[in-house]
């Protein structure tokens, strides 16, 4: 069965810093992973997905990501963070099989410090 | 509409009482999927509608949940005699089938808290 893993349950960076979110996955074929962001209140937007080809993904809002296929990982990115993006952020591994369902990590709240 | 629409937005309910959760997805999107924020956990799938294809139930966590469809728009999530654990944010999301995973598009959830 898929799983997704995200280590840090709470980030503090100060505005300005980079950033790097980690998320590590399982899954028996070719992964269809995903970011997604949570503000409070409020629904999850997507980010940036990786399904095939580049292995380092643009996103919105100035985020990346890149897929080490060797470390299962799929860490996102941001070189200067900005006090608009404290937010709880969510990776997530999709399966085609049965339904295009997806599988959330825990999630990793982001506090951005001024 | 222009987003998926979920209401209400809270719902406080006594235990053991049922609940109705709606969600209305975006016109002409044929896949709807439930999912379940519990407080420090991810989102856990619950389950997946498919135009007019019997559901997928599989991440239901018991048989007081049960969610229906109406005429491929509208659905309608029921847990009856509420329980405390069923307290979490409930979010829907809905995609066109040919889009599958790249087209989902999330509501902005129902709170549910049961004291």
């Amino acid at each position: 069965a898929q799983s997704v893993t995200q280590p840090d349950i709470h980030i503090t960076v100060s505005e300005g810093a980079s950033l790097e979110l980690r998320c590590n996955y399982s899954y028996g074929a070719t992964p269809y992973l995903f970011w997604y962001v949570q503000s409070p209140g409020q629904g999850l937007q997507l980010l940036l997905k990786y399904f095939s080809g580049d292995t380092l993904v643009q996103g919105i809002k100035g985020f990346e990501a890149e897929f080490k296929r060797s470390q299962s990982s799929f860490n996102l990115r941001k070189p200067s963070v900005h006090w608009s993006d404290a937010a709880e952020y969510f990776c997530a591994v999709g399966s085609t099989g049965g339904g295009n369902k997806l599988t959330f990590g825990t999630g990793t709240q982001l506090k951005v410090e001024l | 509409g222009a987003g998926v629409s979920q209401s209400p937005s809270n719902k406080v309910t006594e235990k053991g009482k049922d609940v109705e959760l709606r969600c209305d997805p975006i016109s002409g999107h044929t896949a709807l999927y439930w999912y379940r924020q519990s407080l420090g956990q991810g989102l856990e799938f619950l389950i997946y509608f498919q135009g007019n294809s019997a559901p997928d139930k599989s991440g239901l966590p018991s048989d007081r949940f049960s969610a229906e469809r109406t005429g491929g728009s509208v659905s309608t999530l029921t847990i009856q005699r509420t329980q405390q654990e069923d307290s979490a944010v409930y979010l829907c999301a809905s995609s066109f089938t040919g889009q599958g995973l790249a087209g989902y598009t999330f509501g902005s959830g129902t709170r549910l808290t049961v004291v």
